[in-house]
């Protein structure tokens, strides 16, 4: 079944530091969705890309989807304590999402 | 406003009983879906309906079952045969039965332990 690969799995950074979370597929997806999970808390959806090359921008998050359409990015420019949680990427196939495994982004002050 | 419940926050039960969560959503969505979390882990799929009377199985549907009588209600019972029924489950729907071009919106969890 469909899989995306998302990586890297934990990431400790210093305050304003910036964060990259990748997720990458064997095959060409459709669209790619990005959710945002606190701690303790439940996943939040951030946004769907759907074109081939999209870049999308929320404040100091950038979007990416790859020109093959197998790979997407979410990076954070210089991180704030709120943006701790567990960043996820999901795909829609058949009917469902399917959830890479996350990376968990801790941010020391 | 509208959004997706899931009763109760907490639950505990002995091993051996099957037990049911609570999912109710008035965002008037076609499309509902149970997932399950463990501890470091991403989401497991394990049962989705798109429509009213109609449930697929997901990727671990072994040991639990669905029902989709109404438009606003997916209850998931967690049988005795789950094996390892200790996780965050989390219910979540969606506008188009299709996928979603708006995203899921997840309910806040019932995290189940079995003692």
């Amino acid at each position: 079944g469909q899989q995306v690969m998302q990586i890297p799995q934990y990431q400790h950074v210093q305050e304003g530091e910036d964060f990259t979370t990748y997720c990458n597929s064997s095959t060409t997806l459709s669209n790619i969705q990005w959710y945002k999970q606190r701690p303790g808390g439940h996943p939040v959806f951030l946004i769907q890309l759907v074109k081939s090359g999209e870049v999308k921008k929320q404040k100091r998050l950038t979007f990416q989807f790859g020109e093959a359409k197998k790979n997407s990015s979410l990076h954070i420019t210089a991180t704030q304590t709120t943006d701790v949680g567990t960043y996820f990427c999901a795909v829609t196939t058949r009917g469902k999402l399917i959830f890479g495994q996350g990376t968990e982004l801790s941010v020391k002050p | 406003d509208g959004g997706i419940t899931q009763s109760p926050k907490y639950l505990f039960r002995k091993e051996g009983q099957n037990v049911t969560l609570s999912c109710e959503q008035n965002l008037n969505h076609d499309a509902m879906y149970w997932y399950r979390q463990d501890p470091g882990q991403g989401l497991r799929l394990i049962y989705y309906s798109q429509i009213v009377n109609d449930f697929q199985k997901g990727d671990i549907a072994e040991g639990y079952s669905v029902s989709r009588e109404k438009k606003e209600s997916f209850p998931l019972t967690v049988t005795s045969a789950q094996k390892n029924p200790t996780a965050f489950y989390l219910c979540a729907s969606s506008m188009e039965s299709l996928g979603s071009n708006y995203g899921y919106t997840f309910g806040s969890g019932t995290r189940l332990t079995v003692v």
